[in-house]
């Protein structure tokens, strides 16, 4: 079963409009989350993340926001930039110490 | 400070051979976790290592094995390979157990199973 899940396997953007990647969770034990930034031929790097106990990180041009109620959290990358096209995985842990990854999603964000 | 190296980058291997992978953590990290990425599938969780004992697996078979020696490199191996075996692995190295935000990947090694 899929615990983390990305439901949008692609997302276009146009240069300096918002980027907003999505991402479900089912297992309420997970508590911690973290998104990855994934360029061809290179490792996922990791970009931001948040505690349950918070609803919004923000970093620079990136902010994600946390829903428990939900089980969902998003990650909205303000103003997109053509050299964020990449693939963005979310991911989240528990006491298990595993990280467990979604399916990715590919941004394309257009000049 | 050197990044994670995987070798070898790239392989195809015919189903049934074995292969054995190999990772590099950056220097001073003792954590060594295994992830394989498939194509809609994104990553999942193989194996973690520390001080050469493996500290948390996944759900996959025994045929998926793994080591790490006491320089703390790893090498992980599959056995009697399938060609649902084909896909990226890659590995991530930390400091310790459990500091998963400070994780690093490598470049991965993209294995062909034909």
């Amino acid at each position: 079963d899929q615990q983390v899940k990305q439901n949008s396997p692609s997302l276009s953007v146009q240069e300096g409009r918002i980027s907003i990647l999505n991402c479900d969770y089912t297992n309420s034990m997970f508590d911690y989350f973290l998104w990855y930034k994934k360029y061809p031929a290179e490792g996922p790097t990791f970009l931001i993340s948040i505690s349950s106990i918070k609803d919004k990180n923000e970093d620079g041009r990136f902010t994600v926001f946390l829903n428990k109620s939900a089980k969902h959290l998003s990650l909205h990358i303000v103003p997109s930039q053509p050299g964020d096209s990449a693939v963005y995985f979310c991911a989240a842990s528990s006491n298990t110490g595993k990280l467990i990854f979604g399916q990715g999603t590919t941004l394309q964000v257009k000049p | 400070k050197a990044g994670v190296t995987q070798t070898p980058r790239y392989l195809i291997k015919t189903r049934g051979q074995q292969v054995t992978l190999s990772c590099s953590p950056i220097s001073g990290h003792r954590s060594v976790s295994w992830y394989q990425q498939t194509p809609g599938q994104g990553l999942q969780f193989l194996f973690e290592y520390f001080s050469e004992t493996q500290r948390n697996k996944g759900n996959f078979p025994g045929r998926f094995s793994g080591r790490q020696f006491s320089n703390s490199r790893s090498e992980m191996n599959v056995s009697t390979l399938e060609l649902g075996d084909s896909a990226l692995y890659l590995c991530a190295s930390s400091l310790a157990v459990g500091v998963i935000y400070e994780q690093y990947f490598g470049p991965g090694t993209r294995l062909t199973v034909t």
